[in-house]
């Protein structure tokens, strides 16, 4: 079946890069996500790749799509604190004539100065 | 992007009632979506909301215990019938992109309900 599988926590500095790992199931997902959750707050639209590219740049956000090892990643230069947030990974999944995400658990980032 | 607005933001409720939520959009759009989110949880899709037929539910989730509606291009509401404390959890709706090229493949989401039942 399908599945989505983030590591639960990172912690970096104020200032460094963050990379935010995700790995996927189904490969023929066309479009893979990255949302983003401040706490009490709905889900952000952070960025998407479609399938048949490698990597896109977006000012701090570069994501990075290995399509044979099913393996996503979100880069984040120069983290601040108002980054601290969950960060989830999801994939598209068509099925019954429409496009279903599907959701990793999670990454919570915490940034400390 | 659209605005997509969610009432109410968060409610606290007493076991055996229901709560129905409401979702609107500023644009016509083909697809909604509902999802749950548990307590230190990702999302599970409850159901998908397409105007002028019947929700289609996801495995686990059934239409007496989540009745949906879907009235016109910018409205649906979510019912969470009989509620027991392990149905506290945040409820967002989503929408299909319509309004931007490319734009149905991508879901935005409202800020979410909270829920909590005692």
């Amino acid at each position: 079946g399908e599945d989505v599988e983030q590591s639960l926590f990172l912690s970096v500095r104020e200032g460094d890069s963050s990379v935010i790992n995700c790995t996927y199931t189904d490969s023929s997902s066309t479009y893979l996500y990255w949302y983003k959750q401040e706490p009490g707050a709905g889900l952000q639209l952070l960025t998407y790749i479609f399938s048949n590219m490698d990597m896109k740049q977006d000012q701090r956000l570069t994501v990075l799509l290995n399509k044979k090892d099913k393996h996503l990643s979100l880069r984040i230069a120069d983290t601040q604190t108002g980054d601290s947030a969950i960060y989830f990974c999801a994939e598209t999944l068509f099925s019954g004539g429409y496009n279903k995400l599907i959701f990793g658990a999670g990454t919570r980032l915490a940034v400390h100065p | 992007s659209a605005v997509i607005s969610q009432k109410p933001s968060r409610d606290i409720c007493q076991r055996g009632t229901s709560l129905t939520i409401q979702c609107q959009v500023d644009s016509q759009v083909t697809m909604m979506f509902w999802y749950r989110q548990q307590p230190g949880q990702s999302l599970t899709l409850i159901a998908t909301a397409n105007q002028g037929s019947e929700a289609t539910y996801e495995s686990g989730f059934v239409i007496d215990k989540f009745p949906i509606s879907r009235p016109n291009l910018t409205f649906s509401t979510l019912t969470v019938s009989n509620m027991s404390p392990e149905d506290s959890s945040i409820y967002l709706c989503s929408v299909e992109g319509d309004w931007a090229p490319g734009g149905k493949n991508i879901q935005y989401f409202g800020a979410g309900t909270r829920l909590s039942v005692l």
